[in-house]
């Protein structure tokens, strides 16, 4: 099993730009998260998908959406990329979004703007 | 303010060393507790869950005080391995974690 798997790894965007990062986890898992990582500022929600249909905004969500393809596929698209946005960006999932459930990482996207 | 805060370190210790880490979290609602572990340039991998009776795995020790409102994790018998940051997490009811900005150890022969 592969758990999650994130594409691309790296990425560098001129602002303006779009592009979308891809996400995908081969544990059946219902529950799947949109993260970014910034120098002191800890990991923070941008979107989850509790199950395969829905989706909810997290503490960031402004200049992102996400589409959760299947069960297996969760998908982050910046629309117009901003300095702002460059971040560390990690998919996970899992079981469900119920307490205490383990959330499993993917590797992570690391994305400049210039 | 973040919900979860924790000192940020670096915590320079030498192997063999015990070395304790605490956080505090203000949304008393917070039902679940974690500590994960993450490596320079890495993933979060969860190191272990906090139980409100304290629990053990190995060297590693997790404590929760839900009347003081903060969670501590006990290092026994470093390993140049434990070098990593580790980051304390609460979970209020539903999908939310609120993870602490993290810890940073390094372990020093």
């Amino acid at each position: 099993n592969a758990g999650v798997t994130q594409t691309p790894k790296f990425q560098v965007l001129k602002t303006g730009q779009s592009m979308t990062l891809q996400c995908a986890q081969d544990m059946n898992h219902n529950s799947m998260y949109w993260y970014r990582q910034d120098p002191g500022m800890g990991l923070r929600l941008i979107y989850y998908s509790a199950s395969e249909g829905t989706t909810d905004k997290g503490e960031v969500p402004n200049g992102y959406n996400v589409s959760r393809l299947n069960k297996r596929e969760f998908s982050l698209r910046l629309e117009s990329a901003a300095p702002s946005q460059t971040s560390v960006y990690f998919c996970a999932s899992s079981k469900t979004s119920g307490r205490a459930d383990e959330q499993f990482f993917g590797p992570g996207t690391r994305l400049t703007v210039l | 303010r973040k919900e979860v805060e924790q000192d940020p370190g670096p915590f320079n210790v030498p192997e063999g060393a015990t070395v304790a880490f605490n956080c505090t979290y203000s949304n008393s609602a917070s039902q679940s507790f974690f500590w994960y572990r993450q490596d320079c340039r890495k993933e979060p991998k969860l190191l272990m869950s906090v139980y409100s009776s304290g629990n053990e795995d190995g060297r590693f020790t997790a404590q929760l005080n839900r009347a003081s409102q903060y969670i501590s994790l006990l290092i026994r018998d470093s390993k140049l391995s434990d070098s990593a940051t580790y980051l304390c997490v609460g979970q209020n009811s539903g999908y939310a974690l609120n993870f602490g900005k993290g810890t940073s150890l390094l372990v020093t022969p």
